[in-house]
């Protein structure tokens, strides 16, 4: 059974970097057919989908956020990371890990961490 | 960036009715590419539906998905105290995006 788990902090001051970090448990990160993404859900809202790192280390972000994007990945720790430059008020929101199963129906989000709020203020 | 719209936002129905939700894109989808997840207050989205139709692992057999093209469809046959949630739709084009959302309330 694979397992995501998000941490970092839950407070970021505005203009500043959000950084988060998952990991991974029951399931290589470098094992092929799957991504690993950051998708976010901002109070009382839709989910938005950040970007992923893909198991070859290849990384894909939404065009609306990819300025100030980064994904990462530490194979040796099984883990991957989000940073997210510059943020705002409208940067707050619930953050999540997932994987995106790339299988014989099409990409699916099958696993997700339980997710992690973070609060931009100062 | 294909589009994705739900319809109703909100539906309130009672226990043991039937639910019935869409999902309306932009631009035609590949079939295989659009997914649901359901998700409770609290608690993160779980995969519901994928490939239109196809029931992910647990998902028990009153739910079923639906459709082609741009309209899709995901039915709940008799809803279940543990059903009342929101339900997203997602496809896959060139990146993912989610529909806003239907919430499923007890009426």
């Amino acid at each position: 059974q694979v397992q995501l788990q998000e941490s970092g902090p839950g407070l970021v001051k505005p203009s500043q970097t959000l950084s988060l970090t998952c990991a991974v448990s029951g399931g290589s990160i470098s094992s092929g057919g799957y991504s690993w993404n950051w998708i976010r859900q901002p109070p009382g809202k839709g989910l938005e989908w950040i970007g992923f790192i893909y198991y070859s280390g290849g990384t894909y972000y939404n065009p609306s956020l990819k300025s100030r994007v980064t994904i990462s990945a530490d194979m040796s720790k099984n883990q991957f990371s989000l940073k997210l430059t510059s943020v705002t008020a409208a940067d707050t929101a619930v953050y999540y890990c997932a994987r995106l199963w790339f299988g014989e129906l099409g990409p699916v989000f099958d696993y997700w961490g339980q997710g992690t709020s973070v609060t931009v203020s100062s | 960036e294909i589009v994705l719209t739900q319809s109703p936002g909100t539906l309130s129905l009672s226990p043991g009715e039937r639910a019935t939700l869409s999902c309306k894109t932009s631009q035609s989808v590949s079939s295989s590419y659009l997914t649901w997840y359901q998700q409770k207050p609290g608690q993160a989205p779980r995969l519901l539906i994928y490939g239109v139709s196809r029931r992910a692992t647990d998902i028990p057999d009153r739910f079923s998905g639906s459709g082609s093209g741009t309209d899709f469809t995901l039915t709940i046959s008799r809803l279940e105290p543990e059903d009342f949630a929101v339900y997203y739709c997602q496809q896959y084009g060139t990146s993912p995006t989610f529909g806003p959302g239907t919430k499923v309330e007890i009426k």
